[in-house]
């Protein structure tokens, strides 16, 4: 089945810094979502983007998603240290309502 | 603004008893979900619900496992014999009809069997 794979697995910057991370995917998608989970805490959902867009733009959030190489990148520009969280892509399969979640990108942003 | 809620936050059972998670969507959503993650590991899909019946599980979602939607507010995911390794944090999500591809995300119940 397909998953939306995260690297890297953790990524430590200081505040003020630029954050990327990426995910890679195996078969098709509608689209493709970042979710954030802050320790212990529930999926906040931060951006979609669909399998007909190139990039797409969210505050200091940044997306881009590559589907011949099935890969997106997420970049976070001027991190502040309560971007500190998990990060997660989801992807949408073309055939249902699941979405399958990768492993995530454990962000630290220390003041 | 609106947001999914879940009760309990946290949940201590015995192995082999029932258990049921409780969750209210958003108000005017139409699609739900429950989602699990074992610790230090990925949200795993259980289950969506759409129209008063199942229209997606997976795999983990055996007969163990049952969803209802008893009013029409709340949502719940029933464990009618628990094991040790439904030892998870549990996630409902809903999503609206027009724009169903986007899921909010409850806190989660985290469920520890013994």
């Amino acid at each position: 089945s397909q998953q939306g794979e995260e690297d890297p697995q953790a990524l430590s910057i200081q505040e003020g810094e630029n954050a990327t991370m990426n995910c890679s995917y195996k078969t098709s998608i509608n689209n493709l979502q970042w979710y954030r989970q802050n320790s212990g805490r529930g999926l906040v959902h931060l951006i979609l983007i669909r399998s007909n867009e190139r990039e797409k733009h969210s505050g200091r959030l940044r997306v881009t998603l590559d589907t011949s190489k099935k890969s997106s990148s997420l970049l976070i520009t001027a991190s502040r240290a309560a971007d500190t969280a998990s990060y997660f892509c989801a992807t949408d399969p073309n055939s249902g309502y699941a979405l399958n979640f990768g492993k995530g990108t454990s962000l630290l942003v220390t003041p | 603004e609106p947001e999914v809620t879940q009760t309990p936050s946290h949940q201590v059972t015995q192995m082999g008893q029932e258990v049921i998670l409780r969750c209210v969507p958003i108000s005017n959503h139409l699609y739900f979900y429950w989602y699990r993650q074992i610790l230090g590991q990925k949200v795993e899909f259980l289950v969506s619900f759409y129209n008063n019946e199942i229209s997606e599980k997976s795999e983990i979602f055996d007969d163990q496992f049952s969803v209802e939607r008893p009013d029409g507010s709340n949502f719940t995911l029933k464990i009618r014999s628990t094991k040790l390794e439904d030892s998870a944090m549990y996630f409902c999500a809903s999503s609206e009809g027009t724009d169903w591809e986007t899921q909010y995300f409850g806190p989660g119940t985290r469920l520890l069997v013994l």
